[in-house]
């Protein structure tokens, strides 16, 4: 199975500052990763897919970056409704595996 | 607007079964393929099972493999999840999601169905 690692598991942000998630496969997974929000009490919502493609109607401020096992996402002015927990995907090969999750919290 | 139902969740004892449904509207759910992502109450996401656009390819995650069945009616736009020999470790909430047209990933997804396996 493909292990998926993310980092920080936490953190703490304010309200405009430039925050980045990372997450490492443990093997080559081309351009198969995927970013999703959580928010407590609701089904995770799709951010990004294929490392890179901002889903319909998600914010320009939310970007994917990366390749092969090291991928990051940015948020680069944080509002406050993305206060949420933030989960990678790899959709390389079944089973298909979520990284830890981070929690971006406020400062 | 999109919206997948997720029913059939309770309280069950160790060994019993469940059979989870998810409704789909909004979208051409026979056009997609269909995934069950699993969650225990503050930990991270896990996935379950998928299954292709016609229902004849399937795929589990090895702590359900051979206890869980995906399935699907195209003609009910339902999806469904026949759990068997239950134990305490499959409790979470359960969410169906859509895969996504052209790439994998989950584009739509449920509100859920929370599934308790306790004596």
């Amino acid at each position: 199975d493909i292990q998926m690692t993310q980092s920080p598991s936490s953190l703490s942000a304010s309200v405009g500052d430039r925050v980045a998630i990372t997450c490492r496969a443990s093997q080559s997974i081309d351009n198969y990763l995927n970013w999703y929000q959580q928010k407590p009490g609701k089904a995770p919502k799709l951010l990004i897919y294929a490392v890179s493609s901002l889903q319909t109607g998600v914010p320009s401020r939310f970007s994917g970056s990366g390749s092969g096992t090291y991928f990051t996402l940015t948020i680069s002015c944080l509002q406050p409704e993305d206060f949420a927990t933030y989960y990678c995907q790899q959709s390389h090969s079944t089973p298909l595996t979520f990284g830890g999750g981070t929690k971006v919290e406020i400062k | 607007e999109v919206q997948l139902v997720e029913s059939g969740g309770g309280l069950v004892q160790p060994g019993g079964s469940l059979r989870l449904s998810c409704a789909a509207s909004g979208f051409a759910f026979s056009t997609y393929w269909m995934h069950w992502v699993r969650q225990v109450p503050g930990k991270g996401l896990v996935w379950v099972s998928r299954i292709n656009t016609g229902g004849s390819d399937t795929n589990y995650a090895d702590s359900v493999k051979g206890r869980f069945t995906i399935s699907r009616d195209n003609a009910k736009n339902t999806l469904y999840l026949q759990m068997n020999s239950l134990r305490a470790d499959d409790t979470a909430v359960y969410y169906c999601a859509s895969g996504c047209l052209g790439t994998n990933c989950h584009k739509y997804w449920g509100q859920g169905t929370v599934v308790t396996v306790s004596s």
